[in-house]
């Protein structure tokens, strides 16, 4: 099957790192991104990966390993603010998306 | 203002109602998509369309239909609404030319329907 999977809820505390994953069945793989959506709000951009490796933005940083179809959004310095779902989707001609990892950042 | 608007942005209906969402556009981007999310589902694709005389079908089409007004307006209609449309609409942009030449979709607030 064509299939993205990722937690369903993560726990973490405010100033420590979180690691959230994705993996990814594809028959035809063109780019990976993360977007971060807050509760009742649109997802907004984060990052894209479409060649393996380590992509890093500010806090936020994601890899990608299209061999083992399989990424992961890491987020260090975690804020109150970060506390939102996020959401891995996979470009294959269209854009299918994971159900979503939601994050509480607890103080 | 606003990139990606959506109108209206809350709906309550019935059964067997016609239901237009709206949503426009001043990105200038050609590429605009309709989703809908339900909770532990994600976002789901229903249509899509590349420029203003192409429109393409999504992953759940059935019991929708699109119209492509014009670059900057894209709605999706439902034909008779049935209470497991019951979700959050998005409306997506992108431009394949843009940042980076990713094609990433920037999304509208988005309408939560609900049937009863």
């Amino acid at each position: 099957g064509q299939n993205i999977d990722q937690p369903t809820e993560m726990t973490a505390t405010e100033g420590a790192i979180v690691q959230i994953n994705c993996t990814y069945q594809t028959s035809g793989f063109n780019g990976l991104f993360w977007y971060q959506q807050h509760a009742g709000e649109a997802p907004t951009f984060l990052s894209y990966n479409v060649l393996d490796g380590l992509e890093e933005k500010g806090r936020f940083s994601s890899f990608l390993s299209r061999s083992k179809g399989y990424s992961y959004l890491l987020l260090k310095e975690l804020q109150m603010k970060d506390s939102a779902s996020y959401l891995c989707a996979v470009r294959d001609g269209g854009m299918r998306f994971g159900a979503g990892t939601r994050l509480t950042v607890k103080p | 203002d606003a990139d990606v608007t959506q109108t209206p942005r809350n709906r309550i209906t019935k059964t067997g109602k016609r239901i237009m969402l709206e949503c426009s556009q001043t990105k200038g981007h050609d590429r605009m998509y309709w989703y809908r999310q339900d909770p532990g589902l994600g976002l789901r694709l229903i249509y899509y369309s590349f420029d203003v005389k192409d429109i393409n079908k999504g992953e759940i089409s059935d019991g929708y239909s699109v119209s492509r007004q014009a670059q900057a307006k894209f709605s999706l209609s439902l034909e008779s609404a049935i209470p497991n449309q019951t979700a959050l609409y998005f409306c997506a942009t992108s431009d394949p030319r843009g940042f980076l030449s990713t094609d990433t979709q920037y999304f509208g607030p988005g309408t939560r329907l609900t049937v009863l």
